[in-house]
């Protein structure tokens, strides 16, 4: 069985400043990789996904996100934070062969002025 | 907005009691999920409905039970309710019932049992 492992539980960035969102994953194979954000009070947002190909994957609101199969890694990065940006983030993996997304415990985002 | 809408925003009711939560897909979506949000358990996945069928299941309860119509809406139903049961529950929504469409999620129920 598939499983995601999210090491940081709460991350605080100044604005303006980089993040980086660490997810690593287990499953025996390349699976389908996701990173979703839910802002407070709202359902999950699809940030990108990772399917096939280009190793880094582009995603909406600036963020992207690169597959390291020898890492068994989807890092999160956005090169310079908006304070809208705090909310917490989701990385979920979906196994080729099967239907269900296993999340992440997710990682909180607070963003200081 | 993603297109996914879930009725009600809210939910209070006490132990024991059974309550009915509500959503429907994205036009043209096929496939619903269902998810509960907790604070000890996090995101867990509970059922999966692909076109009014019973696609995967996930952690679900006997207590709880899901179904799709024919109008592709589904409800999930939570009986004998538990303290433990109080969560964020969200629906989401795609095309396809494989991992390789992705999910779109509604905004959530939120249960509070008392």
């Amino acid at each position: 069985a598939q499983s995601v492992t999210q090491p940081d539980i709460h991350i605080t960035v100044s604005e303006g400043a980089s993040l980086e969102l660490r997810c690593n994953y287990s499953y025996g194979a390349t699976p389908y990789l996701f990173w979703y954000v839910q802002s407070p009070g709202q359902g999950l947002q699809l940030l990108l996904k990772y399917f096939s190909g280009d190793t880094l994957v582009q995603g909406i609101k600036g963020f992207e996100a690169e597959f390291k199969r020898s890492q068994s890694s989807f890092n999160l990065r956005k090169p310079s934070v908006h304070w809208s940006d705090a909310a917490e983030y989701f990385c979920a993996v979906g196994p080729t062969n099967d239907y269900k997304l296993s999340f992440g415990a997710g990682t909180t985002v607070t963003v200081r002025a | 907005d993603s297109g996914v809408t879930q009725t009600p925003k809210h939910l209070i009711t006490a132990t024991g009691q059974r309550v009915t939560l509500r959503c429907s897909p994205r036009s043209g979506d096929l496939s619903v999920y269902w998810y509960q949000q907790s604070l000890d358990q996090g995101l867990q996945f509970l059922i999966q409905y692909y076109n009014g069928e019973e696609r995967a299941k996930g952690n679900i309860l006997e207590r709880f039970s899901a179904q799709q119509f024919p109008d592709l809406h589904s409800e999930l139903n939570l009986s004998s309710l538990e303290l433990g049961d109080s969560a964020l529950y969200f629906c989401a929504s795609s095309v396809s019932g494989l991992a390789d469409y992705e999910q779109y999620f509604g905004p959530g129920t939120r249960l509070t049992v008392t």
